[in-house]
């Protein structure tokens, strides 16, 4: 069955620093690998996906994340943090890209400082 | 494009009665729908997955005949909390899975449904 941690409840980093965002999965053959965030009292918002390729991958807001098979990790990462980035950010993993739904992390709580 | 809607965002209602929840897709088709449900502070788990015109699959520990969910049409699906008590209240995301060629297979997620039972 496939899993993914989320290592850390609480990250927090000060406005302008660079931020990272911890996960490791596990999963029975290629992952398909979504990290989405969520503000208070809303839905999930899309940020980025691996399917296959390059192991950098960009999303959206200046965030992207490195698919690493060998550590089994996809880490969500941005060079200068902002205030706003502030939210709930959940790591997600799917065995393939068919019809099949995700399975998410516990979620990381992200606190800009400025 | 791509985008799913709720209804309602938030909703109090008392001990034992019921509470319709819908999501809809609203500039695509959805092939297939999930429903999941967010504790406070917690992740989203799979509550069940449905399919237009067929029967939802439910997850272990899911009671199908509390939660009844409708697929009707490939914009529509809703969820039923049944006899509702405290301990269903929830947030309640629902996700579609459409026919959308740059997106294959991507869910887009509603904004969710705050569900409180007195």
């Amino acid at each position: 069955a496939q899993s993914v941690a989320q290592p850390e409840d609480q990250v927090n980093v000060a406005e302008g620093n660079p931020l990272t965002v911890k996960c490791t999965y596990s999963v029975s053959g290629n992952p398909y690998l979504f990290w989405y965030v969520q503000y208070p009292n809303r839905g999930l918002q899309f940020l980025l996906k691996y399917i296959t390729g390059d192991n950098l991958v960009k999303g959206s807001y200046g965030f992207e994340a490195e698919f690493n098979k060998s550590q089994t990790s996809f880490h969500l990462k941005k060079p200068s943090a902002l205030v706003s980035d502030s939210a709930l950010y959940f790591c997600a993993v799917s065995p393939n890209s068919g019809n099949t739904p995700l399975v998410f992390g516990k979620g990381t709580r992200l606190s800009v400082i400025a | 494009g791509a985008v799913v809607s709720q209804h309602p965002s938030r909703v109090i209602c008392k001990s034992g009665t019921s509470v319709k929840i819908e999501c809809r897709s609203l500039d695509f088709q959805a092939t297939t729908m999930f429903w999941y449900r967010q504790f406070p502070k917690q992740s989203l788990m799979l509550m069940a997955t449905s399919n237009e015109g067929s029967k939802a699959t439910y997850e272990q520990g899911v009671e199908k005949d509390k939660f009844l969910i409708n697929h009707a049409s490939l914009t529509l699906s809703t969820l039923t909390v049944t006899s509702a008590h405290p301990e269903d209240s929830s947030f309640y995301i629902c996700s579609a899975i459409g026919r959308i060629p740059s997106s294959y297979n991507e869910q887009f997620f509603g904004p969710g449904t705050r569900l409180t039972v007195l």
